[in-house]
């Protein structure tokens, strides 16, 4: 596609309930990660995936979160039973290269807004 | 683990030059790149150094020096649609593969 797509783009769910939040990368982009972002605060890193792999996951804050990414390409973030703290902007972010390259560009999504009430 | 640290807030008027300094502390540091935030939209990149130097794109430039782990963004000629937010970022050489950590962020306020 044309840019990293996220979906849903807003969510809302009660809390105890468990959420799922996909992100479509850029075709060809082997690298994806997952931040958090809080309101007016900055950007939590959460996992990258790159290539074949094994995940980084040094960022997910508790057992609640998870992520996949299947086939090298759609990635899910889960969260289980959801608490209110939970509520922020999920983004997600490709880039063509895990390696240094010129540019070291990443290129975000318009983020999964999630609201825990 | 790695810190950075830049000023939670800058304001400066249209056709002023503004410098938002961004200090970190991390292992395996291999380059400093900033990202532009408008309010509600994603980030963007903007600029990347893995040298000591100055790095020039248009209105803006970004500054690294390696030895004392520090580096900048300069804006020059500002403009309104440049009040935004901006986040350095380090890249982590981890297992041979980047990873990418963002600061808190600066918040540029630009008035008329």
């Amino acid at each position: 596609g044309a840019g990293v797509s996220q979906s849903p783009s807003n969510k809302v769910t009660e809390k105890g309930k468990d959420v799922e939040l996909r992100c479509d990368p850029i075709s060809g982009h082997t690298a994806l990660y997952w931040y958090r972002q809080s309101l007016g605060q900055g950007l939590e890193f959460l996992i990258y995936f790159q290539g074949n792999s094994a995940p980084d996951k040094s960022g997910l804050p508790s057992d609640r979160f998870s992520a996949e990414r299947t086939g090298g390409s759609v990635s899910t973030l889960t969260i289980q039973r959801t608490q209110q703290e939970d509520s922020a902007v999920y983004l997600c972010a490709s880039s063509h290269l895990g390696r240094q390259d010129a540019g070291n560009t990443i290129y975000f999504g318009e983020g999964s807004w999630l609201t825990v009430v | 683990g790695q810190s950075l640290e830049q000023p939670s807030e800058v304001t400066a008027v249209e056709g002023a030059i503004v410098q938002i300094n961004c200090t970190y502390q991390t292992s395996g540091f291999y380059g400093l790149s900033w990202y532009q935030q408008h309010d509600g939209g994603a980030p963007t990149f903007l600029s990347y150094n893995a040298l000591d130097g100055l790095e020039e794109t248009g209105r803006f430039s970004s500054f690294l020096s390696r030895s004392d782990s520090y580096g900048y963004l300069l804006l020059q000629e500002l403009q309104m649609k440049d009040s935004a937010s901006y986040f350095c970022a380090v890249s982590q050489l981890n297992t041979g593969f980047q990873k990418l950590v963002f600061g808190t962020g600066t918040r540029l306020l630009v008035s008329p």
